[in-house]
């Protein structure tokens, strides 16, 4: 199985700063890499997919990068409603989800 | 719009099964895979299968094997997931998500979760 991780686990930031998430895969998924804002009582939802492809409706503060095992979603200009969990899913093989990062008010 | 409704909250004793459904509405039913991922309390998010509307095909992961059905009924445009032999870690919020089938697969689509409490 695809393992997934993701750094920082937790970070604490400011509205209008930038702030970026990393996660890596156990092995290459190509561009297979999503990524899902949740927030508190709510379902997921869909940012980015195919590692940097901006979903409908989706503001363009939120990007993703990268390809094979590494890649990164940043965020400019964080709102409030950016404080949230994000969470990286590779969907290669299956669809092994990373641990999340708790994005926090500093 | 699209639209993913559950069915409500579940308690369940150890040893027990639950059924959880999944109706769609909003698009074609028969276009899009449906996939459940489950989150404990206060943990991420976990895979745990999917079912073709096309044939009833499902795919599952390999923890689950054994003690999870998923089904779909066309005509209601509904699917249902059940799993059996509950255990206290089966406690988590079960969602239903949408996606088109085949690698490079994203969730663009959720219903709402629903809470099974296994106790």
């Amino acid at each position: 199985d695809i393992q997934m991780t993701q750094s920082p686990s937790s970070l604490a930031a400011s509205v209008g700063d930038t702030v970026t998430i990393t996660c890596r895969a156990s092995q290459s998924v190509g561009n297979f890499l999503n990524w899902y804002r949740q927030r508190p009582g709510e379902a997921p939802q869909l940012l980015i997919y195919r590692a940097s492809t901006l979903q409908s409706g989706v503001p363009s503060r939120f990007a993703g990068r990268g390809s094979g095992t590494d890649f990164s979603l940043a965020i400019s200009s964080l709102q409030p409603d950016d404080y949230a969990i994000y969470y990286c899913q590779q969907s290669y093989s299956t669809g092994t989800f990373g641990p999340g990062t708790r994005v926090e008010v500093k | 719009q699209v639209q993913l409704v559950q069915s409500g909250a579940e308690v369940k004793k150890p040893g027990a099964s639950v059924k959880i459904s999944c109706q769609a509405s909003g698009y074609n039913f028969m276009n899009y895979y449906m996939y459940w991922v489950r989150q404990a309390p206060g943990q991420g998010l976990e895979w745990v299968g999917a079912v073709n509307p096309v044939g009833g095909s499902t795919g599952t992961a390999q923890k689950f094997e054994g003690r999870l059905t998923m089904t779909r009924d066309t005509t209601a445009s509904t699917v249902y997931m059940e799993l059996k032999n509950l255990r206290s870690e089966d406690t988590a919020v079960y969602y239903c998500a949408r996606a088109v089938a085949g690698r490079g697969y994203y969730f663009d689509f959720w219903g709402q979760g629903t809470l099974v409490t296994v106790s």
